[in-house]
């Protein structure tokens, strides 16, 4: 399973671009790339996912850049309610277990 | 359309003792896994059941066993409780080529 390398923390304000990069310098080529948003004491909820270049949904994208070695989440315009936990994680969709990380924890601040 | 449902939600044990707890899938979905989540961790893959056979498995000791009904639902059960078994239990569902969706958990204390 490909191993997953994100910040450990980032702070931001409301109303900003967030950006969060990962680094997956092993991935394999069926894996596909998936976020997921940790709130405390809930499931983590699935933001977006992608196999290569650029994927946007109504609450992000994800950029992947050619060599797929790394990707990044784009959070435009944060509010408070941001404030998680989010997760990179690579591997196969569906069925594949999913490693997970410690993750990311963002602050969004007023 | 309702998501992935897990009970109970809360749960309070005491060592030796053995739980169950249990997971609806998201309707469509025919694949069921569970993740242990420890205060301040990611979550940690305990197993993935398919077909009513479990399919993957991570490094949980024996103690730890499942089973997936016809109706893709299923059950997590621990026996010989441990303090350090106290944890956050997720269940995700999933169908091929498609993310995983988690549940909101079962809060479990062991005293």
């Amino acid at each position: 399973l490909a191993k997953t390398t994100q910040p450990i923390s980032m702070d931001s304000y409301e109303g900003q671009e967030v950006n969060i990069t990962c680094s997956h310098n092993n991935i394999a080529t069926n894996d596909y790339i998936t976020w997921y948003q940790q709130f405390p004491s809930q499931g983590p909820r699935f933001i977006i996912q992608g196999y290569k270049t650029k994927v946007t949904n109504e609450v992000a994208s994800l950029f992947i850049p050619a060599d797929r070695k790394s990707s990044t989440l784009s959070l435009p315009r944060v509010s408070l309610s941001d404030t998680a936990v989010y997760y990179c994680l690579v591997g196969e969709s569906g069925y594949s277990t999913l490693t997970f990380g410690k993750g990311t924890m963002l602050l969004v601040s007023p | 359309d309702a998501g992935v449902t897990q009970s109970p939600t809360h749960l309070i044990k005491t060592r030796g003792q053995q739980v169950t707890l249990r997971c609806s899938p998201k309707s469509g979905h025919d694949t069921v896994s569970w993740y242990q989540q420890a205060l301040g961790q990611g979550p940690q893959f305990i197993f993935q059941y398919y077909e009513e056979e479990e399919r993957q498995r991570g490094n949980f000791p024996d103690r730890f066993s499942g089973h997936q009904f016809p109706n893709y639902s299923s059950e997590l059960n621990v026996n010989a409780l441990l303090l350090g078994d106290s944890a956050l239990y997720l269940c995700a569902s999933s169908r091929i080529d498609q993310p995983q969706h988690f549940g909101d958990g079962t809060r479990l204390s062991i005293l």
